[in-house]
């Protein structure tokens, strides 16, 4: 695609329950990120992978927040018994190779109530 | 205290104004740093990037990089309407393989006609 595609871009969720945020790259893009951005503050690394693996999962804040990616190519992140200090939006960014220039996708703006 | 510590803002100039938006930062491991452009309800937007300490310029927009002060400005030449925007600086050391960014909180910025 033309860009760093995220689905759904909106979500709204009851504390407890599990959501899956989907990230689709640049076509072509070795290196995934999965970032968190708060109201109000910067964006805080979550996950990075390249190909199918994921070196350095250093920002993940608990158990109950997992990512998956398949085929060099789409992204999961997965939220186990969402909490409301989750809300916020989830950003996703690719680059061609590592170390290189991050393109963002739009993010979804996740909602625990 | 935060690796990167950027002014939030809201910053308000008219139209035409030279705009001056700064980063300090603590690690000194950083090596490459980013300036991005975030327009609201969208992903960041990479305005510039630099490797090196100096001047980096790009029509409008100049990039400036002091390491030995561990500072970072970013200078916006005749400003529109069309800049207002969030503007976040954004480092990254390399660790870990990928190009992990540590961001800024980021600043406000309404240009007003």
């Amino acid at each position: 695609g033309a860009g760093v595609s995220q689905s759904p871009s909106n979500k709204v969720t009851e504390k407890g329950k599990d959501v899956e945020l989907r990230c689709d790259p640049i076509s072509g893009h070795t290196a995934l990120y999965w970032y968190r951005q708060r109201l109000g503050q910067g964006l805080e690394f979550l996950i990075y992978f390249q190909g199918n693996s994921a070196p350095d999962k250093s920002g993940l804040p608990s158990d109950r927040f997992s990512a998956e990616r398949t085929g060099e190519s789409v992204s999961t992140l997965t939220i186990q018994r969402t909490q409301q200090e989750d809300s916020a939006v989830y950003l996703c960014a690719s680059s061609l190779v590592r170390n290189e220039k991050l393109f963002f996708g739009s993010g979804t703006q996740l909602s625990v109530l | 205290q935060k690796e990167v510590e950027q002014d939030p803002g809201p910053l308000s100039v008219p139209e035409g104004a030279i705009v001056s938006l700064n980063c300090t930062y603590s690690n000194s491991a950083f090596q490459y740093f980013m300036w991005y452009r975030q327009y609201s309800r969208k992903g960041p937007e990479l305005l510039m990037y630099t490797y090196s300490s100096g001047n980096k310029e790009d029509g409008r927009f100049t990039a400036q990089v002091d390491k030995s002060s561990k500072y970072i400005s970013l200078f916006i030449r005749d400003s529109q309407p069309s800049d207002s925007a969030t503007y976040l600086c954004a480092m990254s050391d390399f660790t870990g393989g990928g190009n992990k960014l540590t961001f800024g909180t980021g600043t406000q910025l309404k240009v007003e006609l």
